[in-house]
């Protein structure tokens, strides 16, 4: 069975301060895909990255970076000088290679202030 | 229209009320899912349709009926609904690749907030 833990259901920052948000996960399969999205209060999921189990490369994107570490099965997303807009729900989620289920975690909640 | 739409944003139906939400997608997609997201609980996946036949049920309630008329086009109707499936309901769609028997990303709605009394 696959499992997505998001241990950090609240983060509160002040802007420009740098937050990393956890993502650890369990799945038997050994090709996977795994995935990040944002949730701001209007409520669509908003796609930020899909990431290939066999690619570990990290990856930036602007104030956006990611962290793929297979040995110890983590995914974590980091938001560099944290802006008020990045305050939102963000969910990792895992999906086997050839099935059509994403299971999700249960969300962290970021809050930045001004 | 761009990406993935859901109409009604907001419903209030009572038990005994009939009602559908509708969603459609505008990506050139052909699988479309449903999902429901509860204060404080996961988004649970509810069902899953690819080319337009159904590949998922996720073990719902039959007061919760999905159609797939084409590929565009999703809708859940609902019927004798209870307060606890008060929810927001997510559609996504994503692009099922015949050749390879994968999915790529799910692209979802706004959702359609959901007040059953």
């Amino acid at each position: 069975a696959q499992k997505v833990t998001q241990a950090q259901t609240e983060i509160s920052v002040v802007e420009k301060e740098d937050v990393t948000l956890d993502c650890v996960y369990e799945t038997r399969d050994t090709t996977y895909y795994l995935f990040w999205y944002k949730q701001p209060p209007s409520g669509e999921l908003v796609f930020l990255i899909r990431r290939n189990s066999f690619d570990e490369q990290n990856e930036i994107s602007g104030r956006y970076s990611w962290n793929f570490q297979k040995s110890t099965s983590s995914f974590n997303f980091t938001i560099t000088a944290s802006q008020v807009v990045d305050s939102a729900v963000y969910f990792c989620a895992l999906r086997e290679t050839s099935g059509s289920r994403l299971t999700f975690g249960e969300g962290t909640q970021l809050t930045v202030n001004p | 229209e761009t990406g993935v739409t859901q109409t009604p944003r907001h419903l209030v139906m009572g038990m005994t009320n009939k009602k559908s939400l509708k969603c459609e997608q505008h990506l050139g997609h052909n699988a479309m899912y449903w999902y429901k997201q509860s204060a404080k609980k996961p988004l649970e996946l509810m069902f899953v349709y690819s080319l337009e036949e159904r590949v998922e049920n996720n073990s719902v309630p039959s007061r919760f009926s999905p159609e797939c008329p084409n590929s565009s086009h999703l809708f859940l109707h609902l019927h004798t609904l209870q307060p606890e499936d008060s929810a927001l309901y997510l559609c996504a769609s994503t692009q099922f690749l015949q050749g390879t028997g994968s999915y790529n990303e799910q692209f979802f709605g706004p959702g359609t907030r959901l007040t059953v009394l």
